[in-house]
């Protein structure tokens, strides 16, 4: 069964650094999506992002952020500057046809 | 604004044990609805999705969710749990098809042999 696969499972950064967290979506999903989870919250949308733009993001997803989907198979979610706060569990997420949405397992971010 | 409620953090149960977990979202009109699971060590899982017509919905591994429009609720049961079935549940709403998920804060459920 595909799967959407993310790398690397934990990253540990200093503040102020960029990070970039990839996520490969299932092969012929058309939407994606990143949330994170800050440790004992909700899971949180950031961003989805369809035909090469972003479609809709949070308060959260700000100039910090940015996504992009470099060749046909990956999709990043960079931070530039890294604060505390961004410490969190990353999911990636994708979908076909704007029905169900699959995670991948995450990627946990340390700032340190 | 924009939210779902899920009535209990932590649940206990007995193998062969009933389950019910509530799931409540705040209006806001045309709602498709899911259940997602995340067993330990594991990325979460679809278990179940509602978007329209019977309102019983059917999932994987003998769950089923009822979505009450008038209560705006969307709670998972399943007739009997396993041990296999320790988890975390997470419930989810989107108002728009393709549109963000909205999840509740999820329900630890622990089975004990």
């Amino acid at each position: 069964e595909p799967e959407v696969t993310q790398t690397p499972s934990h990253q540990v950064t200093q503040m102020g650094q960029e990070v970039i967290l990839r996520c490969v979506p299932i092969s012929n999903h058309l939407y994606f999506y990143w949330y994170r989870q800050i440790l004992g919250q909700k899971v949180e949308f950031l961003v989805s992002f369809y035909n090469n733009e972003i479609s809709e993001k949070s308060e959260i997803f700000d100039d910090q952020f940015s996504v992009e989907r470099p060749d046909g198979s990956n999709f990043t979610l960079k931070i530039r500057s890294t604060k505390l706060e961004d410490s969190a569990m990353y999911f990636c997420a994708s979908s076909e046809r704007q029905i169900a949405q699959y995670f991948g397992p995450g990627t946990r971010l340390t700032v340190l | 604004a924009q939210s779902v409620s899920q009535h209990n953090h932590h649940v206990i149960l007995s193998e062969a044990a009933s389950l019910e977990l509530g799931c409540n979202y705040s209006y806001g009109g045309t709602v498709n609805l899911f259940w997602y699971v995340q067993y330990p060590g594991q990325h979460l899982q679809l278990l179940l999705k509602y978007f329209s017509g019977d309102p019983l919905v059917k999932g994987i591994k003998g769950f089923e969710a009822e979505f009450i429009k008038s209560k705006f609720s969307f709670n998972l049961r399943k007739p009997s749990v396993q041990w296999s079935d320790t988890a975390e549940y997470f419930c989810a709403v989107s108002y728009n098809q393709g549109g963000k998920l909205i999840f509740g804060q999820g329900t630890e459920l622990s089975v004990k042999p």
